[in-house]
């Protein structure tokens, strides 16, 4: 079985430029996380969707950070402008079932630096 | 705020010995707990995960729950230098729609 998928591994870009990161998840698993995780520090949500609808954004910087998952398949997380502060590495992580189960599969992360 | 507290180490232990990592979370209402390995430059890889009060073994690993407290804690047996690797324990934040918290981790070192 193939694991989530993610690109670009890496990426550094100048701040006020744009990124966007792609995803995409174990096959059939209906529930997809955005996580960012900065050094030192424990993996953060930024999103979840369950299929194509969002279910919590409620820690996504609204006015820089965007996400979508079109089909409710692939997703798409998309940071304008870039902020020093936005270095992290941006873990996709998917779920066979939304509800009750912290288990989670994890790509292997795109790493962020923004100079 | 949902919060999940954790030493963040480094602890260091020798090959064969009990390595003891500790975790506290601030919901009450939270129902189940989730330990996390995470290798240098590696994403996180779920290894044991506990619902109720008590503990609950896998191998080498033994998970211990206890909801009064609000306290979890994972302890590797005969721990080897394999097992170095940050530990992040994580917590649902309950409901059919919840999502996982993670605490900061605890980088845990083996040595030979």
């Amino acid at each position: 079985e193939a694991g989530v998928a993610q690109s670009p591994r890496y990426k550094i870009i100048e701040k006020r430029q744009s990124v966007a990161f792609w995803c995409n998840p174990i096959s059939g698993h209906a529930t997809l996380y955005w996580y960012q995780q900065i050094l030192g520090q424990g993996p953060k949500l930024l999103i979840q969707f369950q299929n194509n609808g969002v279910v919590d954004d409620s820690q996504l910087p609204k006015d820089r950070f965007s996400a979508e998952r079109l089909k409710g398949v692939d997703s798409t997380l998309k940071i304008q402008p870039a902020k020093l502060e936005d270095s992290a590495v941006y873990l996709c992580a998917s779920s066979p079932r939304g509800g009750n189960t912290g288990e989670l599969f994890f790509g292997e992360g795109s790493r962020l630096t923004v100079l | 705020q949902k919060e999940v507290e954790q030493n963040s180490g480094p602890l260091s232990v020798p090959e064969g010995a009990i390595a003891s990592l500790n975790c506290t979370y601030s919901d009450r209402g939270s129902q189940s707990f989730f330990w996390y390995r995470q290798y240098s430059g590696k994403s996180p890889e779920l290894i044991m995960f506990i619902y109720s009060n008590g503990d609950k073994e896998d191998g080498r690993f033994t998970a211990q729950l206890n909801k009064a407290s609000q306290y979890v804690s994972l302890l590797i047996r005969d721990s080897q230098p394999s097992d170095s690797a940050t530990y992040l324990c994580a917590v649902w934040g309950g409901g059919s729609q919840g999502n996982l918290i993670f605490g900061k981790g605890t980088k845990l070192s083996v040595k030979p």
